[in-house]
């Protein structure tokens, strides 16, 4: 199983809809989650951290179940400008420091 | 500004030659890292650093080699055993041990003929 897995899409959905990622993680004793933004050819921006809670910044919510290591993202009235793939992030932590780990992407175009 | 920066944005190299690519960073961050990425594979980590004049390595460390003389330099090179090195490189930087401040660099495509 690979750590971090996404469905890779492509979420093809009119503006103005709502849909939402989902990605799965194999270590149970991650601790820290994000989910990033890549743009075509471009490097990786973070969107948001992924809080035990739930959290929200916008029309963009992030959720996380421990149990079912699982992490999902909402997106709300979808944008043209929405359209990129979005990476989910495991962080990892071994005696040799911490590094992020990602998953494939889940590619989203949002058409008019 | 601060930041991170990459060099060359677009090289291309014969098979067989080594290859550099540079990453400066004027964050005062601990931790460097670099990633490969190539279609439909997403990020992969090749080698990252917590601290200067230390350094692991990551998932596809073979054929690739770094050094990390200064806190603000991580210096990846492509050398003639790696098998397949045409791809995007990025390298990232963060406050050590706190993912969600990682900062990326614009990327180096390398392209080998």
């Amino acid at each position: 199983r690979k750590e971090v897995e996404q469905d890779p899409g492509p979420f093809n959905v009119p503006e103005g809809a709502t849909v939402a990622f989902n990605c799965t993680y194999s270590n149970s004793a991650s601790q820290s989650f994000f989910w990033y933004r890549q743009d075509c050819r471009k490097e990786p921006k973070l969107l948001m951290s992924v809080y035990s809670s739930g959290n929200e910044d916008g029309r963009f919510t992030a959720q996380l179940n421990r149990a079912s290591q699982y992490i999902s993202l909402l997106i709300r009235d979808s944008k043209l400008s929405d359209s990129a793939t979005y990476l989910c992030v495991v962080l990892r932590n071994s005696n040799s420091g911490y590094a992020l780990n990602f998953g494939k992407g889940t590619s989203l175009l949002v058409t008019p | 500004d601060g930041g991170i920066t990459q060099s060359p944005k677009y090289l291309f190299r014969k098979e067989g030659q080594n290859v550099t690519l540079s990453c400066e960073q004027n964050l005062n961050h601990d931790a460097m890292y670099w990633y490969r990425q190539d279609p439909g594979q997403g990020l992969r980590l090749i080698y990252y650093s917590q601290i200067v004049n230390d350094f692991q390595k990551g998932d596809i460390a073979e054929g690739y080699s770094v050094s990390r003389e200064k806190k603000e330099s991580f210096p990846l090179t492509v050398t003639s055993a790696q098998k397949n090195p045409t791809a995007f490189y990025l390298c990232a930087s963060s406050l050590r041990g706190t993912g969600n401040t990682i900062y990326f660099g614009e990327g180096s495509w390398l392209t080998v003929v």
